[in-house]
């Protein structure tokens, strides 16, 4: 496509609930991100998948939080049992391996809000 | 590790007067740096990037950044402020000499400009 899909734009769940994003890249992006923003705050980096090099889950905030990509197309972001905490916008983004002209290039996000 | 500091939270700046936003960056190899920009309820948009080449890097909507090595510092600057020019920024560093190096942000400096 011609720019990073995210979906569902708008989730509202229940505290204890499981909730899946998902993030749809630029077509032959190799890299792909997912960040975290709470409300008035930085970017904070969740996990990096490049290519077919295990994933970076170094940020990852607890065992709840995973992510899944098949090859170069499709990630999901998965939280399980859902905390009041884990309320912000989930952004993806993609790039090639050496960012071209472009840099990286960010999805609208997913705004979870967890009641 | 790398990291990345802004160390102002916000800019206050004069309609027709230059803006300065400040960052500062760590990493162990080359630095690819970047700047984004976040308008309310938006996504984030690339503005400029350096990865090589000419210290002085000019991107979009007449903004510039210069690589100074010797101070660790990427400061995004523009010549005469507009009052659409307020929004978040986000400074950010990867390390180039690592393919499967990470994208990591500031915090985010607050830019506002006023008529």
């Amino acid at each position: 496509g011609a720019g990073v899909s995210q979906s569902p734009s708008n989730k509202v769940t229940e505290k204890g609930k499981d909730v899946e994003l998902r993030c749809d890249p630029i077509s032959g992006h190799t890299a792909l991100y997912w960040y975290r923003q709470r409300l008035g705050q930085g970017l904070e980096f969740l996990i990096y998948f490049q290519g077919n090099s295990a994933p970076d889950k170094s940020g990852l905030p607890s065992d709840r939080f995973s992510a899944e990509r098949t090859g170069e197309s499709v990630s999901t972001l998965t939280i399980q049992r859902t905390q009041q905490e884990d309320s912000a916008v989930y952004l993806c983004a993609s790039s090639f391996t050496t960012p071209g002209t472009g840099g990286y290039t960010f999805g609208s996000g997913t705004r979870l809000t967890v009641v | 590790a790398q990291s990345v500091a802004q160390p102002e939270d916000q800019v206050n700046v004069a309609e027709g007067n230059p803006l300065t936003v400040k960052c500062t960056y760590s990493v162990s190899g080359n630095p690819y740096l970047f700047w984004y920009v976040q308008y309310p309820n938006r996504g984030l948009q690339f503005l400029l990037k350096y990865i090589t080449g000419d210290n002085l890097v000019k991107g979009s909507y007449g903004f510039e950044a210069e690589f100074n090595k010797s101070q660790t510092s990427f400061h995004l600057k523009k010549p005469s402020a507009l009052v659409s020019d307020s929004a978040l920024y986000f400074c950010a560093v990867r390390d180039g000499d690592n393919q499967g190096g990470k994208l990591i942000f500031g915090q985010g400096t607050e830019l506002s400009v006023k008529p």
